[in-house]
């Protein structure tokens, strides 16, 4: 089985300044891991995934996102974020085995820009 | 497309009323999932099916249960509903065959027990 933990509840940052949404997460089989972003009211949108190869993983709206095995770590970064960014994020893990690779999410983070 | 609709979008119900909720997916996936939302514990899986006419628990089933008679449907029933269920209600879907991996989510319903 795996799990998921958000180390950050809630992030506010001021508008143009660099953020960092923290993720770990266990598991004793390979994982894939996401971000999806929850913007107010809506569902959620992918933001990015990594199922192997490069450990930098990017995505929509200028966020990235690097994997690190040794850590068990998957942190999503933004270098200059915009009010438009205001959502709450959550990070996901799922199995690599064939089958319904089912997701195991976070408990979210919300991301509040400040003007 | 449509992607992933649900119907209602909120609904109130009375204790120990039942309901459903319906799920649609236009886009031909195999895989259908229903999750519940609550504050601070993130998303988590009701129950899941890997095709029409099989479904399967995930890891919060009780007090729920789901039918898939038609591929691009996926059915949540809650027989007598309680406070505790109380929540906001996605489903997703995903394609059997691609490299993508992603679930593609619905726009919610608000769930509210009296």
């Amino acid at each position: 089985a795996q799990s998921v933990t958000q180390l950050d509840s809630q992030v506010p940052v001021f508008e143009e300044a660099p953020v960092e949404l923290r993720c770990n997460y266990s598991s004793s089989v390979s994982v894939y891991l996401f971000w999806y972003v929850q913007y107010p009211n809506q569902g959620l949108q992918l933001l990015l995934k990594y199922l192997s190869g490069s450990t930098l993983v990017k995505g929509i709206n200028g966020f990235e996102a690097e994997f690190n095995k040794s850590q068990t770590s998957f942190h999503l970064r933004k270098p200059s974020v915009h009010i438009s960014d205001t959502a709450e994020y959550f990070c996901a893990v799922s199995d690599s085995l064939r089958g319904a690779q089912k997701l195991v999410f976070g408990q979210g983070t919300r991301l509040t820009i400040n003007p | 497309n449509a992607g992933v609709t649900q119907t209602p979008k909120f609904r109130v119900l009375k204790t120990g009323q039942s309901m459903t909720l319906l799920c649609a997916q236009d886009m031909n996936h195999e895989y259908m999932y229903w999750y519940r939302q609550d504050p601070g514990m993130g998303l988590r899986l009701i129950h899941y099916s890997v095709g029409e006419g099989t479904t399967a628990k995930g890891e919060v089933p009780d007090g729920y249960n789901v039918s898939r008679l038609k591929k691009q449907n996926f059915l949540l029933g809650l027989e007598s509903a309680a406070p505790s269920q109380t929540s906001v209600y996605f489903c997703a879907s995903r394609p059997l065959a691609g490299t993508s991996r992603e679930q593609y989510f619905g726009p919610g319903t608000r769930l509210t027990v009296t």
